[in-house]
């Protein structure tokens, strides 16, 4: 069973940085792409980052500026998000999500898997 | 704005049908056979339910089904049951620097 367990959410002051990671166990996330999808309370689902299975190539969605680094460690089955200059638009449920198609060595795009999320909120 | 159009809500009785449309565009949905549709009840993530149109994921109930037609896709759902209660998302894949995109997400209400 894939389990994906994201950390290290919670409150950061505008101009902040934080870090998520997202610990996964039934999978190798070398084997498949990965992403980071974000939430913000109320609305819709968005795409922040992807990284492709085959050679790690990270991939921004479009509405990500430069501020967002994602990265992985496969010898930790780990993925990690870096966020920079923190505003109130980052304010979000971040989610961990196993991703299938191009991403993977196929076709297409689409999540099969999702972590439980964690959340980011942004105060002074 | 969501890049893909769904309607904010719907509505039906138990053991009655309703049908989820989502809008895009001939660059997305109208060019490409990669639609997929998640449901996510309060609290809790998203769950995959339907991809590339209208495949079902192993264990998802067959009451759950996709079509496309032209820029716009469609989830139906039969026999509506009280814990069909819940939030839907489409998405598609876009060849575009977005490489995926979603809708707004529909509350699916059971009366």
């Amino acid at each position: 069973e894939v389990q994906l367990l994201e950390s290290g959410g919670g409150l950061v002051q505008p101009g902040g940085s934080l870090r998520l990671s997202c610990e996964a166990s039934g999978l190798s996330i070398g084997s498949y792409g990965m992403s980071w999808v974000r939430q913000a309370p109320g609305k819709g689902l968005e795409l922040v980052s992807a990284i492709r299975a085959s050679d790690g190539s990270v991939y921004y969605g479009a509405s990500v500026d430069g501020r967002f680094t994602m990265s992985r460690d496969i010898s930790r089955n780990t993925l990690y998000l870096e966020v920079n200059s923190v505003g109130g638009e980052d304010a979000a449920l971040y989610y961990c999500a196993k991703v299938l198609g191009w991403l993977s060595g196929g076709l297409g795009f689409w999540f099969d898997s999702w972590g439980q999320g964690i959340l980011v909120t942004v105060s002074s | 704005q969501s890049a893909l159009t769904q309607p904010a809500s719907v509505s039906g009785s138990p053991g009655q049908s309703i049908t989820i449309s989502c809008t895009g565009s001939s660059s997305d949905i109208g060019t490409y056979d990669h639609v997929s549709w998640y449901q996510q009840f309060p609290g809790t993530p998203p769950k995959l339910i339907l991809y590339d149109v209208r495949k079902r994921p192993s264990g998802v109930s067959p009451r759950f089904s996709g079509s496309k037609s032209g820029s716009a896709a469609s989830l139906t759902i039969s026999g509506l049951q009280a814990d069909d209660e819940a939030d839907y998302h489409c998405s598609s894949y876009t060849p575009t620097n977005s490489y995926v995109l979603f809708g707004g997400g529909t509350k699916l209400t059971v009366l």
